[in-house]
């Protein structure tokens, strides 16, 4: 069985600061695919990154950061300088890799972290 | 072209109505999925096909009926439902189902009176 966690239900930050996400994972796969999604109020999910689980590397891209911690089964995501933009709702998700069967294209979802970046 | 569409946006059916969602993607894609989303909770899967094949049913009612008529379309035809099922109903593609990186589309709000 998988289990995505994300403790932060709502995160309320003023413009600028920095804010952090935090998704926390359990899972018996060896090898596993990790998962942001933003769904602004238009409702669409929109594709942030995907991590292996063989690659521990932290990730940047512009003001957005991914930290990936296998030992902790942790993988936060931080946003930099905050904007107005960047409100949405944020789900870490997982899924196994080479499960075969019905896992096959599974995606597990956190419950997911209400953002509101205020002016 | 890098989307997944669908059509309509909103849909308002009353019980006895039987109506489709369509959803259709261009990128090649070969796994498409449909999702049911209620406020302020996380996408649920419910049906995935792949290379145009049924491939995971997640045990959905049968008011429900997925079809998938070619590799870029996938419908969802709805018939018999309840004000429950009133939700975000979101599809989404991926090159295959092993790949997962899942594009999805805008989704259909879908109200049941």
């Amino acid at each position: 069985a998988q289990k995505v966690t994300q403790a932060q239900t709502e995160i309320s930050v003023v413009e600028k600061e920095d804010v952090t996400l935090d998704c926390v994972y359990e899972t018996r796969d060896t090898t596993y695919y990790l998962f942001w999604y933003k769904q602004p109020p238009s409702g669409e999910l929109v594709f942030l990154i995907r991590r292996n689980s063989f690659d521990e590397q932290n990730e940047i891209s512009g003001r957005y950061s991914w930290n990936f911690q296998k030992s902790t089964s942790s993988f936060n995501f931080t946003i930099t300088a905050s904007q107005v933009v960047d409100s949405a709702v944020y789900f870490c998700a997982l899924s196994p890799i080479n499960a075969g069967g019905t896992s096959y294209g599974k995606l597990t979802f956190g419950q997911g972290t209400i953002l509101t970046v205020h002016p | 072209d890098t989307e997944v569409t669908q059509t309509p946006k909103h849909l308002v059916m009353g019980m006895t109505n039987k109506k489709s969602l369509k959803c259709e993607q261009h990128m090649g894609h070969r796994a498409m999925y449909w999702y049911k989303q209620k406020a302020k909770k996380p996408p649920e899967l419910m049906f995935v096909y792949s290379y145009e094949k049924l491939s995971i049913n997640e045990s959905v009612p049968s008011r429900f009926s997925p079809e998938c008529p070619n590799s870029s379309l996938l419908n969802l035809h709805l018939h018999a439902l309840q004000p429950e099922d009133s939700a975000l109903y979101l599809c989404a593609s991926s090159i295959r189902t092993a790949n997962n990186e899942q594009f999805f589309g805008p989704g259909t709000r879908l109200t049941v009176l």
